[in-house]
């Protein structure tokens, strides 16, 4: 089993809706989290991180955590053609300092 | 401020031949990253550094080795490149190895 999931996608949205993005983990020492988005041709760029069991909103984008059932997911509200682009989630996992990042979703927000 | 610096951004080479990507950092940071990212794949952890004079195996080791040269400065080596090493190198730090990485602006590798 890979350490991190993620579902690759492509997930398609219309514009203004709620897009909502999955990622599961193995590695119960994990104890933080962290998404970045990708655009095409980037680098990756962090977006949000949580490290407790709930919510956590800034603007747009909430990042809800889940220990017990060791999933994470980001949930992006009224959603524009500038939120389209790879979203990474990536556990900060037991061992300091390895990242280890899921293999991304794409999401396409369509006008 | 640079932040990470990658070089060459591009490269292309043939099968057998040897290369190395350098690195630099000027944030100070403590950890430091080397990732490959291949066609439509998210990334994945070729070897890390979780401080100076310290080198660790990521997930796809295989063919690589580092150098963490000091605090600033991290470098992958190719010794014999192969085609299935044809990928964005993407290099990375951390203060605190906690999962907040910096990234460069990758390094484009052809092998032939």
């Amino acid at each position: 089993q890979k350490e991190v999931e993620q579902n690759s996608g492509p997930l398609s949205v219309p514009e203004g809706a709620i897009a909502s993005l999955n990622c599961t983990y193995s590695d119960r020492g994990s104890q933080s989290f962290f998404w970045y988005r990708q655009y095409s041709g980037k680098s990756p760029e962090l977006i949000m991180f949580i490290y407790s069991n709930g919510d956590k909103e800034d603007g747009r984008f909430t990042a809800q955590l889940n220990k017990a059932s060791q999933y994470v997911s980001l949930l992006i509200r009224d959603s524009q053609p500038s939120d389209s682009a790879t979203y990474l989630c990536a556990p900060r996992g037991s061992s300091a300092s390895k990242i280890i990042f899921g293999s991304g979703t794409r999401l396409s927000i369509r006008p | 401020n640079a932040g990470v610096t990658q070089t060459p951004k591009f490269q292309v080479l043939k099968t057998g031949q040897s290369m190395t990507l350098q690195c630099a950092q000027d944030m100070n940071h403590n950890s430091m990253y080397w990732y490959r990212q291949d066609p439509g794949m998210g990334l994945r952890l070729i070897y890390y550094s979780a401080s100076e004079g310290t080198t660790d195996k990521g997930e796809v080791p295989n063919g690589y080795n580092v150098s963490r040269l000091n605090k600033r400065e991290f470098s992958l080596r190719l010794e014999s490149a192969a085609p299935s090493q044809t990928s964005v190198y993407f290099c990375a730090s951390s203060e605190a190895g906690d999962g907040e990485l910096f990234f460069g602006e990758g390094s484009r590798l052809t092998v032939l």
